[in-house]
């Protein structure tokens, strides 16, 4: 059974560090990209970036670009997503999901969600 | 390219059909586009993928159709379960970007 199973809920103050985990099990981690989206509080989705766990090629969102970090490690089949210094802003619930490196999909599996709040 | 969902919000009863709409700004390259389901507390669930594949496990009720810039996710006949949220992404092609949804509620 294919599965993406994140990390747990967090509550973390503005200017803190904060990383984030999905880890993937029941198929090829290296066969697929994995993405995270964004969805604030009542909000739509945003698409934030992606990565290849082959190679830790990245692709980022212009909206994303420089505020996060998505990175892997393909010996533990996990992708994480990190800030260096939180705002109040980034209070939103966080989704792995995963897209086919080679016949491309669309998302086909999900993460639960993390959400993570940032408040003083 | 920018993705405009309509209409924002959708009344429907139980048996009816539902009609949504995509449009892009720019022309969809090979079709990459796909329609996504989210229900209140929950992950978002893949229904449609190159514009008019039906994902593993979607009833037959749901259907895509289009290509270009115009592209539609028919629900023919509404079951309780599909009040929800429906997505369209672009996908294949960076930035990924999901319009701004639309909410089908029970009339």
């Amino acid at each position: 059974e294919v599965q993406l199973v994140q990390s747990g809920a967090e509550v973390k103050k503005p200017g803190e560090s904060l990383r984030i985990s999905c880890k993937s099990s029941g198929y090829g981690f290296t066969n697929y990209w994995i993405s995270w989206v964004r969805q604030m509080p009542g909000k739509g989705l945003e698409w934030m970036g992606k990565i290849d766990p082959t190679d830790s090629y990245t692709n980022y969102s212009p909206s994303f670009q420089g505020l996060v970090t998505i990175a892997t490690d393909k010996s533990i089949t996990t992708a994480y997503l990190q800030w260096s210094s939180l705002r109040a802003s980034d209070t939103a619930i966080y989704y792995c999901a995963r897209s086919g490196l080679v016949a491309p999909v669309g998302l086909d599996q999900w993460g639960q969600g993390t959400l993570v709040t940032v408040s003083s | 390219t920018v993705l405009t969902q309509s209409p924002g919000t959708l009344s429907l009863s139980p048996g009816e059909r539902a009609t949504l709409s995509c449009r892009a700004s720019q022309s969809v390259s090979n079709n990459y586009l796909a329609w996504y389901q989210q229900k209140p507390g929950q992950a978002p669930r893949l229904l449609i993928y190159g514009a008019s594949s039906r994902a593993t496990g979607i009833p037959d009720r749901f259907s895509g159709s289009g290509s270009g810039t115009d592209f539609t996710l028919t629900i023919s006949r509404l079951e309780p379960e599909d009040f929800a949220v429906y997505y369209c992404q672009l996908y294949g092609s960076s930035p990924e970007t999901f319009g701004g949804g639309t909410k089908v509620e029970i009339k």
